[in-house]
């Protein structure tokens, strides 16, 4: 069954980065793209980007350019989501999605189960 | 881009029906039949339970149905259970990426 399984929670202090895995298993990971999502505290969610772990393709929203990056390691069927410059308002729970692959979806078939960040001095 | 606009909160009890609102623009909901809705329990991972503006993944129950009448899709969920207890959040497709609903919180009582 297919399953992703996030790394755990992380303190991050304003302006400092942090790292958020997600380990696919359960289907080919190669064939499908990866999306990150986060939700803010009592807000809701919000598209970060997406990766090809076929190559490592990406694209940002544009609200997280400059500031977000996408990696992926296709030996161990992990995808990467690093944050940098990190402010209060990027306290939320971070969420990889997959993509369920075709022409002209848009959603997502399976989610982690989410990664709190906490931004603290 | 702006979020998509849900009531924060529903209710109803067992055996009722009810239906949960989303409403974009003619940029997004309005223009695209991508309309998703998931099912959130928190700490839990979310769970995707209508795809395509009404499609429902397998394993999903034919308690929940979508709909889409322009700039507002909707959620129907009848026939509640104790268990449908959960946030609910509507996802669409807009140039650029996809944009979610703030959410709806769904109180079974």
């Amino acid at each position: 069954q297919v399953q992703l399984v996030q790394s755990g929670a992380e303190v991050g202090k304003p302006g400092a980065s942090v790292k958020v895995s997600c380990k696919a298993s359960g289907y080919t990971f190669s064939a499908y793209y990866m999306h990150w999502m986060r939700q803010a505290p009592g807000q809701g969610l919000e598209w970060m980007g997406i990766i090809n772990p076929s190559g490592g393709t990406t694209s940002y929203a544009q609200k997280f350019q400059g500031r977000v990056t996408l990696t992926t390691d296709t030996s161990t069927s992990t995808v990467y989501m690093e944050l940098s410059r990190l402010t209060s308002e990027d306290t939320a729970v971070y969420y990889c999605a997959k993509d369920p692959g075709g022409v002209g979806v848009a959603h997502y078939d399976y989610w982690g189960q989410g990664t709190l960040v906490s931004v603290s001095s | 881009q702006s979020a998509l606009t849900q009531s924060a909160s529903v209710s109803g009890s067992p055996g009722q029906s009810i239906t949960i609102s989303c409403t974009g623009t003619s940029s997004d909901v309005g223009n695209y039949d991508l309309v998703s809705w998931y099912q959130h329990h928190p700490g839990k991972a979310p769970n995707l339970i209508i795809y395509g503006v009404s499609k429902r993944p397998s394993g999903v129950s034919n308690r929940f149905s979508g709909s889409k009448s322009g700039n507002t899709a909707s959620l129907t969920i009848s026939g509640l259970q104790a268990e449908d207890e959960a946030d609910y959040y509507c996802c669409s497709y807009a140039i650029g990426g996809t944009i979610f609903g703030g959410g709806t919180k769904l109180t079974v009582l």
